[in-house]
């Protein structure tokens, strides 16, 4: 069985410091991970993710993530944050459901960032 | 470059009354969902459809029905309603390739009283 933890529910920082969602997961399988962003009465939409291929993932927006395997972490991060970067993010893990190679996605419970002026 | 379209935006029903929830997409996806978002808990699967004619119970079904009759069409349908139904409803879409990201439409927030 699949599982994600996202450690925070709320984050607020200072408008231009760092950014730091922690996101841990497990996984029964090589998974693939997501971040997903959430605006106010928005649906999702995808800010990077994570295949197997390099470890340091970059998005956009100026997020990335670095994929951990002995820490099974997933940590999404931003330098410098700005305004617009208040919203619900989602750490998201998928493994194989069916031999159609349909996968499900196991969704955190999100964290809300909010961004102090 | 419409993406993933939900119909309607907004709905509020007496418990027992009945709808249909539209999702279209215009990417030529083979498979599509529907989730259903509630406060503290994430997004929860209710049904899934890997291609045309094709559907399959997800994490939450009780309660719903789907149908995909055309390839860029997948309905959801609450045939009696409940007070536990209520929610916003996200239907999304993704290529039939291994670990591409699912396209989220905007969603669906209904009311049931």
């Amino acid at each position: 069985a699949q599982s994600v933890t996202q450690l925070d529910s709320h984050v607020s920082v200072s408008e231009g410091t760092p950014v730091l969602l922690r996101c841990n997961y497990s996984s029964s399988y090589s998974p693939s991970l997501f971040w997903y962003v959430q605006h106010p009465n928005k649906g999702l939409q995808l800010l990077l993710k994570y295949t197997s291929a390099a470890t340091l993932v970059k998005g956009i927006n100026g997020f990335e993530a670095e994929f951990k395997k002995s820490e099974t972490s997933f940590h999404l991060t931003k330098p410098s944050a700005h305004m617009s970067d208040a919203a619900e993010y989602f750490c998201v893990v998928t493994d194989p459901i069916s031999n159609f190679g349909n996968e499900k996605l196991t969704f955190g419970t999100g964290t809300r960032l909010t961004i102090i002026p | 470059n419409a993406g993933v379209t939900q119909t309607p935006k907004f709905r509020v029903l007496k418990t027992g009354q009945s709808m249909t929830l539209l999702c279209a997409q215009d990417m030529n996806h083979e498979y599509m969902y529907w989730y259903r978002q509630d406060p503290g808990m994430g997004l929860r699967l209710i049904h899934y459809s890997v291609g045309e004619g094709t559907t399959a119970k997800g994490e939450v079904p009780d309660g719903y029905n789907v149908s995909r009759l055309k390839k860029q069409n997948f309905l959801l349908g609450l045939e009696s309603a409940a007070p536990s139904q209520t929610s916003v409803y996200f239907c999304a879409s993704r290529r039939q390739v291994r670990s591409q990201p699912q396209h989220f439409g905007d969603g669906t927030r209904l009311s049931i009283l």
